[in-house]
């Protein structure tokens, strides 16, 4: 079964500082979907960015990118330059490229707290 | 465009009572999933619908059930209602079945 870890339940930055989140997984499977997703206090979740497990290049979104290790299975999330509007839960996601169900597994969330 | 609502935002029922959540999908979106998020938990999977069939279902049982309607929009229906019941629930809309999914605000039940 597929799983989704973060390791770091809290992590705070200093406002137009760069964080890292760290996100690791298991599955077996070649064809898949890593996400990164923001919850803030108005608990919509937000998605902020998509990786395609086939493609070698890292996803970038603004001041958001990734480090996609595949071999390692590891996703992790920058968020360069740092505002306060960045504050919220993080969730790192996973999603089976062939699944017809298009069924997310969540790990279980890293909190940001932006300093200003 | 509208986004994907959800209705009621909270609400409060007892142990062994039934409710019905409510969702309207994104304009043009014939997929919604729901997934139940305990407090401090990240979001666990429920089960999704694809024009109007269930389509996957996660580590639920029974007494969770679901409904799409020919516009798409979603019920989720949970009877018998038990303390760890309470949680917030979100409902996601996507296009087909594409990777994308656009979440709701998610109703938050608490059961007394």
């Amino acid at each position: 079964a597929q799983t989704v870890t973060q390791s770091q339940p809290e992590m705070s930055v200093q406002e137009a500082e760069t964080v890292t989140l760290s996100c690791t997984y298991d599955t077996s499977e070649s064809d898949y979907y890593l996400f990164w997703y923001k919850q803030p206090p108005s608990r919509q979740m937000i998605l902020v960015i998509r990786q395609e497990a086939y493609k070698q290049q890292n996803a970038t979104e603004n001041r958001f990118s990734v480090n996609f290790q595949k071999a390692a299975k590891s996703f992790s999330l920058k968020i360069s330059d740092s505002q306060l509007g960045d504050a919220a839960m993080y969730f790192c996601a996973y999603r089976y490229g062939s699944s017809n169900t298009g069924k997310l597994i969540f790990g279980q969330g890293t909190t940001l707290q932006v300093k200003p | 465009e509208t986004g994907v609502t959800q209705s009621p935002t909270h609400l409060i029922k007892t142990r062994g009572q039934q409710v019905t959540l409510r969702c309207s999908s994104q304009s043009g979106h014939n997929t919604v999933s729901w997934y139940q998020q305990a407090l401090g938990q990240g979001p666990q999977f429920i089960f999704q619908y694809y024009r109007e069939e269930e389509n996957g279902r996660g580590n639920f049982p029974p007494r969770f059930s679901g409904l799409q309607f020919p516009n798409y929009s979603s019920e989720l229906n949970v009877n018998a209602l038990e303390l760890d019941d309470s949680a917030l629930y979100l409902c996601a809309s996507s296009p087909g079945q594409g990777p994308k999914q656009f979440f709701g605000p998610g109703t938050r039940l608490t059961v007394l």
